[in-house]
């Protein structure tokens, strides 16, 4: 595909379960990020992914929050233990390495009930 | 700390009426400045990158300008089409190639 593609695009979910979000980059693109939006807000970055490996996942908000990149390609973010705060968007981006612009997937859009 | 702070949060405009959005921000070594477009249910769109003060760029209806303390964003005889939130962010020299910082966005709407 053309773009960055995400799915599901929407994830309702009880409190206390465990949820995957899937991330597919644009073709040839090394760097994939995750970020999370709530209403009337902008994107909170949560992790960066150079290759297969996480540069930098300081944005995480804590232990429950997980996520991989085990080829270098799609990625998946894994929440375990779902909390009612853990609603909003999650936004995926990828850029090519030699270049700052990064392209949004759709978002997956999650509520805990 | 780093910080975006983007005004107003929302503007009405009629068609054709021009104006700007700001985005000030506060970052020790400014390594690139980002504005997006954002549709309701959709992901950002990038829009444009600036640098260095001074760089201007533009795209259709809109003209991004940047000095070492804020961005503007200005729209020229804007259409309906032209109504979404119009995101900033910042880029930080001291951070990794990754980290961008974004603001909470101008709700733009543009009446026929």
């Amino acid at each position: 595909g053309a773009g960055v593609s995400q799915t599901p695009s929407n994830k309702v979910t009880e409190k206390g379960k465990y949820v995957e979000l899937r991330c597919d980059p644009i073709s040839g693109h090394t760097a994939l990020y995750w970020y999370r939006q709530s209403l009337g807000q902008g994107p909170e970055f949560l992790i960066y992914f150079q290759g297969t490996g996480a540069a930098d996942d300081s944005g995480l908000p804590n232990d429950r929050f997980f996520a991989v990149r085990p080829e270098g390609s799609v990625s998946t973010l894994k929440i375990q233990r779902t909390e009612r705060g853990d609603s909003a968007v999650y936004l995926c981006a990828s850029s090519q390495i030699s270049h700052n612009e990064q392209f949004f997937g759709p978002g997956t859009r999650l509520t805990v009930l | 700390e780093d910080q975006v702070t983007q005004s107003p949060e929302a503007l009405r405009l009629q068609e054709g009426e021009s104006s700007s959005l700001n985005c000030s921000y506060t970052v020790s070594g400014l390594r690139g400045l980002f504005w997006y477009r954002q549709d309701p249910g959709k992901g950002p769109e990038f829009l444009f990158t600036l640098y260095s003060a001074g760089e201007e760029k533009e795209k259709e209806r809109l003209k991004a300008t940047l000095t070492k303390k804020e961005s503007f964003l200005h729209i020229t005889a804007p259409k309906p089409e032209d109504s979404a939130t119009y995101l900033c962010a910042v880029q930080a020299a001291h951070s990794s190639a990754s980290k961008i910082i974004f603001g909470s966005g101008t709700r733009l709407s543009i009446r026929p």
